[in-house]
């Protein structure tokens, strides 16, 4: 079974500039996650889809993030405009389904550095 | 104001012996915890979890154990071995949140030494 993809790995971009980052949750998989993880730091999540719904966004800053699941499978999650203190590692995961004991399975990440 | 915390950045511990890695939570709407282990440039991936209606639960090598009352759970790895040198998580949930959303701790990174 493949697991969760992402792209890219690593991204090197100035502040102000905008970035986009791409998930391939596991084939099936209803619910999809966002996490941010600064250095140092437990992964934050940013927002949270059911389906090509949202549950639960209340944590994304919204005046620069914003992510979509059209169809119900892929997601992109954008900065526009890049800040320096958003520099992190972006984790996206996936789970069978919305619920305590569905088990989320993370992708690798994608490294942000914003100079 | 965090709500999961892991007070110990780091652990280390000699092949064979036992590891503990300790977590401590504020919130008493969580009802389910969670490790999670991480190896570099790798996303994290599900170690073992525990209901708040029991106080352990065992998978070969990993033990949780959940002292409610203190607020405070507890993982237990029995015999350590080098494959185990990893960044531990802590997480919690409730499901009395209809997202179920996972708050993780700020991780403890464990090096067994051979």
């Amino acid at each position: 079974e493949a697991g969760v993809a992402q792209s890219p790995r690593y991204k090197i971009i100035e502040k102000r500039q905008s970035v986009a980052f791409w998930c391939n949750p596991i084939s099936g998989h209803a619910t999809l996650y966002w996490y941010q993880q600064i250095l140092g730091q437990g992964p934050k999540l940013l927002i949270q889809f059911q389906n090509n719904g949202v549950v639960d966004d209340s944590q994304l800053p919204k005046d620069r993030f914003s992510a979509e699941r059209l169809k119900g499978v892929d997601s992109t999650l954008k900065i526009q405009p890049a800040k320096l203190e958003d520099s992190a590692v972006y984790l996206c995961a996936s789970s069978l389904e919305l619920g305590l004991t569905y088990e989320q399975y993370f992708g690798p990440g994608t490294r942000l550095t914003v100079t | 104001d965090q709500q999961v915390k892991q007070n110990s950045p780091s652990l280390s511990v000699q092949e064979g012996r036992i590891s503990i890695l300790n977590c401590d939570y504020t919130n008493s709407m969580f009802d389910y915890f969670l490790w999670y282990k991480k190896y570099p440039a790798e996303g994290p991936t599900f170690l073992i979890s525990i209901s708040s209606i029991k106080d352990k639960n065992e998978d070969g090598r990993f033990t949780v154990f959940l002292n409610k009352s203190a607020k405070h759970l507890s993982l237990h790895i029995v015999p350590s071995q080098p494959g185990d040198s990893a960044v531990y998580f802590c997480a919690a949930s409730s499901s009395r949140a209809g997202s179920y959303q996972l708050t993780f701790g700020k991780g403890t990174k464990l090096s067994v030494i051979p």
